[in-house]
């Protein structure tokens, strides 16, 4: 596999639940980003990890938590959710976390919170 | 008022058509802008990245890049079936890719 692949591609789940997103990237990159895709609105930067330690975290709600356990992995953990949570959740990583790299995207998961 | 604004579309333009895609923003601080293309079900990749104002031109795309009027545009010559998509620009004022704004998207559809 190439580039940043992202599991599971599409997640219905009820506000419930708990489940993960998962997202590799096999680029050698230092740094991965979460973020939020919903309809008509800008990508919302969620989470930044650089070398494995949370640079960024954008006052997201508690019920999302990441996990970054090594450099090429990084998880997303989702607990009672809430139906405007249902959006794209996009991984991306880049080199090194600066303005100037170029951030290589996954193809994201569709999440649907019933 | 957004931080960056884009018209969110859909334009649909004809085969071999110039496409005009244009950002607006308010933050002077901003100096690095970049056009991301997504197309359906994938994510965003990068097409072009200009530091500071000026043009920068790759093959059919072109960046410009109007720091005075806070504007910024993309264009697309001779488009193809194969552009339709959306297209987002984002913007930092700093070096780090965690202080990046996007803009909401525009959705571009070329017809054959």
């Amino acid at each position: 596999e190439t580039g940043v692949t992202q599991t599971p591609r599409h997640l219905v789940m009820g506000m419930t639940n708990k489940k993960s997103l998962k997202c590799e990237q096999h680029l050698g990159h230092n740094a991965m980003y979460w973020y939020k895709q919903s309809a008509k609105k800008p990508l919302e930067l969620m989470f930044v990890y650089s070398l494995e330690e949370r640079v960024e975290n954008n006052s997201v709600p508690s019920r999302f938590s990441p996990e970054c356990p090594n450099s090429s992995h990084l998880f997303l953990h989702l607990h009672t959710l809430q139906p405007e949570d249902s959006a794209l959740y996009l991984c991306a990583s880049s080199p090194q976390g600066g303005g100037t790299d170029t951030q290589y995207f996954g193809p994201g998961t569709r999440l649907t919170v019933l | 008022q957004k931080e960056v604004e884009q018209d969110p579309g859909p334009l649909s333009v004809p085969e071999g058509a110039i496409v005009s895609l244009n950002c607006t923003y308010s933050n002077s601080a901003f100096q690095y802008f970049m056009w991301y293309r997504q197309y359906s079900r994938k994510g965003p990749e990068l097409l072009m990245y200009t530091y500071s104002s000026g043009n920068k031109e790759d093959g059919r795309f072109t960046a410009q890049v109007d720091k005075s009027s806070k504007y910024i545009s993309l264009f697309i010559r001779d488009s193809q079936p194969s552009d339709s998509a959306t297209y987002l620009c984002a913007m930092s004022a700093d070096n780090y890719g965690q202080n990046f704004v996007f803009g909401p998207g525009t959705r571009l559809s070329v017809l054959p």
